[in-house]
């Protein structure tokens, strides 16, 4: 099973601030099927980016996905209030599907 | 616009069972796989089962496979978790998901209910 390594596990932040989350992937994602999803206290995930770096219907292009080889990356360009909250990547292109444990970003 | 609502969830003791329901309104729906993804409390997420769109396809973690049953019923556009041999391992809250293809396998989620919490506790 692939392994997703979020890091850093918390991130501090202010509003306007770029915001850089990783997702390290044990072994290589078959066609790059990787997505982030957007977690709020209470509520149910959100996705965000599919396909590694193709933004889902309705999200504000501030926010971005990248890959280099097992390296995955979700960037957010500049922080709103609204965007504090937990982020979660997912691999789908190898079975079992993987989560990573998640990014808190914080105020 | 999708709407997906669970519902089933509750207290139940160990080695008891249960049976979620999901109900599904807004797309064709014996066109698109669904899924469960349960979310222990203060913790990450993990993938549970998913069926295919009609339903000829199923898909289970390790962790409940043989335990749990995923069925659809495309008369009443629900999804359906039976949950036997329940351990303190499976207190969750369980998600409805929808995927954007068929088959499921293989897939992210482009639409989440809100969840029903599984408590398993004596």
């Amino acid at each position: 099973e692939i392994v997703l390594t979020q890091s850093p596990g918390t991130l501090s932040l202010s509003p306007g601030e770029r915001a850089i989350l990783s997702c390290r992937a044990s072994q290589s994602v078959s066609g790059s099927h990787l997505a982030w999803y957007q977690q709020k206290p209470g509520q149910a995930p959100r996705v965000l980016i599919y396909g590694a770096s193709s933004r889902a219907t309705g999200i504000p292009d501030r926010f971005s996905g990248s890959v280099s080889g097992t390296d995955f990356t979700l960037t957010i360009s500049r922080l709103e209030p609204e965007d504090f909250a937990v982020y979660y990547c997912q691999q789908y292109g190898n079975s079992p599907l993987t989560f990573g444990g998640g990014t808190k970003v914080e105020i | 616009e999708v709407h997906l609502v669970e519902s089933g969830g509750g207290l139940v003791q160990p080695g008891g069972s249960l049976r979620l329901s999901c109900a599904a309104s807004g797309f064709p729906f014996s066109g698109y796989a669904l899924t469960w993804v349960r979310q222990a409390p203060g913790k990450g997420l993990e993938w549970v089962s998913t069926i295919s769109g009609t339903g000829e396809s199923t898909y289970y973690a390790d962790s409940v496979k043989g335990r749990f049953t995923i069925s659809r019923d495309s008369s009443r556009s629900m999804v359906f978790l039976q949950m036997n041999s329940l351990g303190g391992e499976d207190t969750a809250v369980y998600y409805c998901a929808k995927c954007p293809t068929y088959r499921g396998s293989g897939s992210y989620y482009d639409y989440w209910g809100q969840g029903t919490l599984v408590t398993v506790s004596s």
